[in-house]
């Protein structure tokens, strides 16, 4: 089944403590990224990647890092997480050009306390 | 100014009615649009491509207005089913951007 897998579904933890969130999808999609939706902003996007070792800032970078070591899996990694960073997280991938559904995970609540 | 405006609602409608949401974006989110649908705390899914002539897919018809920097999503014969977020979204670039989302509730 077709399908952008991330872990975990919810994390509770406290500030400082580097996490990561993984991503991974099995269509050979070129195109990934993430967002984080907040009430009343919306899904913003924290970074994306075109594909392997290429990757890029999208609107709200700040406090995350990125990686893109292979084409299938695009871990989003909080180095040192504040509570400013609690919310809902989506990944996504397509193929390109950008203007192709997107497909997304099924989300990844995390709280900072 | 947001680049992708939209009123977040919400509108609650019975069945049966016919309801229109609209979205403005600025110059720099105009390459393409789209509509998504988001339920309650899952992920968001593509509705619908926005063409210029405007385009429909059974219930549902999008248009784009580029004079006036708008797209519009009509749903005909509401449904129960259609209860959810209709996100709107323009492609700048290599980005997508997401409107906030407009929540609709159709009622019995």
């Amino acid at each position: 089944e077709a399908q952008v897998t991330q872990n975990p579904r919810y994390l509770i933890t406290v500030t400082g403590k580097k996490l990561t969130v993984t991503c991974s999808q099995n269509m050979n999609h070129e195109y990934m990224s993430w967002y984080r939706q907040d009430p009343g902003l919306g899904l913003r996007q924290i970074y994306y990647s075109m594909n392997v070792e290429v990757t890029d800032k999208g609107d709200v970078p700040e406090g995350y890092k990125v990686s893109r070591k292979e084409k299938r899996n695009f871990p989003l990694i909080l180095e040192s997480p504040s509570p400013n960073q609690t919310s809902l997280y989506f990944c996504a991938s397509s193929p390109l050009p950008v203007d192709q559904p997107q497909h997304f995970g099924d989300g990844t609540r995390l709280s900072i306390l | 100014r947001k680049e992708v405006e939209q009123d977040p609602g919400p509108f609650n409608v019975p069945e049966g009615a016919t309801v229109a949401f609209n979205c403005t974006y600025s110059n720099s989110a105009s390459q393409s649009f789209f509509w998504y649908r988001q339920d309650c705390r899952k992920e968001p899914k593509l509705l619908m491509s926005v063409y210029s002539s405007g385009n429909e897919d059974g219930r549902f018809t999008a248009q784009l207005n580029r004079a006036s920097q708008y797209i519009s999503l009509l749903i005909r014969d509401s449904k129960l089913s259609d209860s959810a977020t209709y996100l709107c979204v323009g492609l700048r670039t290599d980005k997508l951007i997401f409107g906030t989302g407009t929540r609709l509730q159709v009622f019995p």
